[in-house]
């Protein structure tokens, strides 16, 4: 199972609206509504921002938001904060068990 | 609160083993499937192994296929992930994660470091 396809880097002003692309197949995204993103600061655990494609965990900031057409999710980050700046993952699953992260995308707020 | 706390991890040789521990607490453990996630030093996620909530189902990505194994005690609400002929490429940071109704990792436990170096 390959990785799902993230940008490598994404950046944006505060304030500003940023999207994360993760674009996987008809046997992952394409087949399922089971993704979810993770943040991750560096040298902590990741932590669920989104499930079941656009579903926000209590306490995860309303600025959050997702959404997936065909084969491809998106995470969006409206009114960019500097706590935001971090390595975000998405991730779909595959079928029979089987589970795929994106390759991961650094989020700079300028 | 939910918590996952793991430990067993460190500094192991090529070929050798190592047994990582996850304990649970907080929630129903004997409920929900169970994750092992690796992530490499600067790298991203990979997904390494599931348990089923009841252990009748375990899988695992293709690299590590016949060297590790994921298992369950539902009476010490622990998980486990034996780790056998250990490579260099093996070397991470171990989250265990619990599984939620949609597949989504919540939460993640903080990691144990596993290095595989001569």
């Amino acid at each position: 199972q390959s990785a799902l396809t993230q940008p490598r880097s994404v950046s944006g002003s505060p304030g500003q609206s940023v999207t994360i692309s993760c674009t996987g197949t008809s046997s992952d995204i394409g087949g399922y509504n089971y993704v979810s993103w993770y943040q991750q600061h560096p040298g902590k655990a990741p932590k669920l921002m989104i499930y079941a494609v656009s579903k926000r965990p209590s306490g995860v900031p309303d600025r959050f938001s997702g959404s997936k057409s065909g084969s491809t999710a998106s995470l969006t980050i409206s009114g960019l904060q500097a706590e935001d700046e971090a390595d975000y993952y998405c991730y779909s699953y595959a079928g029979t068990y089987t589970y795929v992260f994106g390759t991961g995308t650094k989020v700079a707020v300028l | 609160q939910v918590q996952l706390v793991e430990s067993g991890g460190g500094v192991v040789q090529p070929g050798k083993s190592l047994r990582l521990s996850c304990a649970a607490s907080g929630f129903t453990f004997s409920s929900h499937g169970m994750h092992w996630v690796r992530q490499a030093p600067g790298k991203g996620l990979e997904w390494v192994a599931i348990i089923r909530y009841d252990g009748s189902v375990k899988n695992y990505v293709d690299s590590v296929k016949g060297r590790f194994t994921i298992s369950r005690d539902n009476s010490k609400d622990t998980l486990y992930l034996q780790m056998d002929s250990l490579r260099v490429e093996d070397t991470a940071v171990y989250y265990c994660a619990r599984e939620g109704p949609q597949t989504e990792f919540d939460p993640w436990g903080q990691g144990t470091l596993v290095a595989v170096s001569s």
